[in-house]
């Protein structure tokens, strides 16, 4: 069974630039949320997505957004990157439908540099 | 004051040694979870509880929901074991992606 599958894994962008980034769930698995890890901020959650619903959202700015498609892989966008954007992004999926408690299945990442 | 504390921050042991991680968090919870990451980011998910006590081979985490804390052991620690060891707490309400993350324990275990 195919694990969470992030693209692109490595990617480099200039101030101002927008990025889309991408996470392809396990096969059945409707949950996918996005988090934010950096050095001096640890990991912080942005946002989840279910049924193509955004579920819940992190404290980021509105140039972070989401959405998740009808076979539940999702994408998430920064507009107008700041060099403090530069993180690795991951995102997980989950099976349950509740959605209050399972088990999550996170993606190897995808690590942005603005320069 | 962070929501959710891990102790120690760093932890160097020798191999064969035990191994106790602590996570104490703030808030009410519906569950918590143990990840592990190794270099490079990859993050895997080690546990999750509301209450008790889980095992999976080596590693043991427990949970005491009155004194909001959890403990990660690792018995007869391997070099393979080092990584960074994260708690993480799922808010009451909140649905699954809304995680509370401590700083993380980074683990190295010497042969």
């Amino acid at each position: 069974k195919a694990g969470v599958t992030q693209t692109p894994r490595y990617l480099i962008k200039t101030r101002g630039q927008q990025v889309t980034l991408s996470c392809s769930p396990i096969s059945g698995h409707r949950s996918v949320s996005w988090y934010q890890q950096t050095p001096g901020q640890g990991l912080q959650f942005l946002f989840e997505y279910f049924s193509e619903t955004q579920r819940n959202k992190g404290n980021f700015p509105g140039r972070f957004s989401g959405r998740q498609f009808s076979n539940s892989r999702s994408e998430m966008n920064v507009s107008t990157l700041e060099l403090g954007d530069s993180a690795l992004y991951l995102c997980a999926s989950s099976l349950p439908a509740a959605g209050d408690t399972g088990e999550l299945f996170f993606g190897e990442g995808s690590r942005l540099t603005v320069l | 004051k962070n929501e959710v504390e891990q102790s120690p921050q760093n932890l160097t042991a020798q191999e064969g040694e035990f191994i106790t991680i602590n996570c104490s968090y703030s808030v009410g919870i519906s569950a918590l979870h143990w990840l592990q990451q190794h270099p490079g980011g990859g993050i895997v998910s080690l546990f999750m509880l509301s209450s008790g006590k889980k095992k999976h081979g080596r590693l043991i985490a427990t949970i005491n929901i009155q004194e909001k804390h959890s403990s990660l052991h690792i018995t007869a620690s391997h070099p393979r074991d080092s990584a960074v060891y994260i708690c993480a707490v799922l808010n009451y309400g909140g649905s699954q992606g809304n995680l509370i993350f401590g700083k993380g324990t980074k683990l190295s275990v010497k042969p």
